[in-house]
């Protein structure tokens, strides 16, 4: 599984846009890239995965660079109710095994 | 669906006791996991589960046993507790197959060794 490094802490404002990067550089050719969400005192939740180029759902979207060296959460809009730590995981897509490896995650603080 | 459920959401034991934290999910996943989270850190895989009859060890095994007897059961036993396993622990549920990891987290347990 891809060791993934991330900025510990990040601070935004309301409605402006967050931008937080991974990187992986030790990704495989069958890793996906998945970013979870914790508020505390709650289990981790999934917000989005990608494989290469861009994902987009309903929450954020997820651009992975052709190299898949790296990785980027957007989060348009931003509340304060998006403050919480995010996660970013590499996990094996074709032989997945349930086991996901967290580093510590970068808490983002949302301030009005 | 009441997805994963652990129970209880808080214990605080002595040192020395034992005791098992259950965990429950009604997805019909294949895959379940425990972690602990200790304060200001990321979670650690403790033991994980491919299906029933199948367990192996995460990265913080000791101390802690498993079975699975069941799809929709996986307790985590804690066989004679220790201050440091003073922690949060969660339980994971995921689907199998190889585009969708998604993992389902139950509330945790908190969990105080005295």
């Amino acid at each position: 599984l891809a060791k993934t490094t991330q900025p510990i802490s990040m601070d935004s404002y309301e409605g402006q846009e967050v931008n937080i990067t991974c990187s992986h550089n030790n990704i495989a050719t069958n890793d996906y890239i998945t970013w979870y969400q914790q508020f505390p005192s709650q289990g981790p939740r999934f917000i989005i995965q990608g494989y290469k180029t861009k994902v987009t759902n309903e929450v954020a979207s997820l651009f992975i660079p052709a190299d898949r060296k790296s990785s980027t959460l957007s989060l348009p809009r931003v509340s304060l109710s998006d403050t919480a730590v995010y996660y970013c995981l590499g996990s094996h897509g074709s032989s997945n095994t349930g086991k996901l490896i967290f580093g510590q995650g970068t808490t983002l603080q949302v301030k009005p | 669906n009441a997805g994963v459920t652990q129970t209880p959401k808080f214990q605080v034991l002595k040192t020395g006791q034992s005791m098992t934290l259950q965990c429950a999910q009604d997805m019909n996943h294949e895959y379940m996991s425990w972690y602990r989270q200790d304060p200001g850190m990321g979670l650690r895989l403790i033991h994980y589960s491919v299906g029933a009859g199948i367990t192996d060890q995460g990265e913080v095994p000791n101390g802690y046993n498993v079975s699975r007897s069941t799809t929709e059961d996986f307790p985590l036993r804690l066989l004679s507790a220790a201050p440091s396993q003073t922690s949060v622990y969660f339980c994971a549920s995921s689907y199998t197959g190889g585009l969708n990891t998604e993992a389902f987290f139950g509330q945790g347990t908190r969990l105080t060794v005295v």
